[in-house]
């Protein structure tokens, strides 16, 4: 079956640039979410899209804006990178009313020097 | 404040044998999902068990099984025969139906040893 797909895997940026995370959630599904997760940590929550509409919104810095697309897929664009922002992101998606399973990307991987 | 709470941070357990990990969450809301994900070493999130709080009966995935007590808001996971496979984060989340946040714990960290 079909997975969420994030790409790139990996991605090492500097401070202050900038960085894009693209998400392709499984086919026909209609809800994308981004999560942060740093080492040792749990999933933070940063942004959910349903049907292309901003859904719900954590704790993303201003720095950070993220969209869907016509596609349903979403990218998370990432502006003046920090070093804190070293972190797995994950994409997750889900299909509304089909009993709320949602599935996890293999996540992006980023480091900034 | 919506919360997840994982009371154990670490357990460790002998291959084969049986291990709950424990679960407590608070919302007011009446309808929602309750789930645990798998986190191996790989760091991939994977889906375990998933419990529509509407249903009184406890989901059960193969080795894998839920306690779900509605009322005590708590929701604790039993893995049997326990094999060195399961070793991993785990972590609780619920959402909200009709929302789209999924809320996390904190995870517990599970070790089967050989």
């Amino acid at each position: 079956a079909a997975g969420v797909i994030q790409s790139p895997r990996h991605l090492i940026k500097e401070k202050r640039e900038t960085a894009t995370l693209k998400c392709y959630p499984i086919p026909r599904h209609d809800t994308v979410y981004w999560y942060q997760q740093g080492p040792g940590q749990d999933p933070q929550f940063l942004i959910s899209f349903y049907e292309k509409m901003q859904s719900d919104k954590g704790s993303i810095p201003d720095r950070f804006s993220a969209q869907q697309f016509s596609d349903y897929h979403s990218e998370l664009n990432m502006s003046s990178l920090e070093l804190g922002d070293s972190a797995l992101y994950f994409c997750a998606s889900s299909l509304v009313g089909a009993g709320g399973r949602v599935y996890f990307g293999p996540g992006t991987r980023l480091t900034v020097l | 404040a919506q919360t997840v709470t994982q009371s154990q941070p670490e357990m460790s357990v002998q291959e084969a044998e049986t291990v709950t990990l424990s679960c407590t969450y608070d919302t007011s809301e009446n309808n929602y999902y309750l789930f645990w994900y798998k986190q191996p070493p790989s760091r991939q999130m994977i889906l375990v068990i998933r419990q529509e709080a509407y249903k009184q009966q406890n989901a059960t995935e193969n080795r894998f099984s839920v306690n779900f007590q509605k009322a005590a808001k708590s929701f604790s996971l039993k893995i049997s025969d326990s094999q060195l496979g399961d070793t991993a984060m785990y972590f609780c989340a619920y959402l909200i139906q009709g929302a789209q946040k999924l809320v996390f714990g904190q995870g517990t960290r599970l070790t089967i040893n050989p």
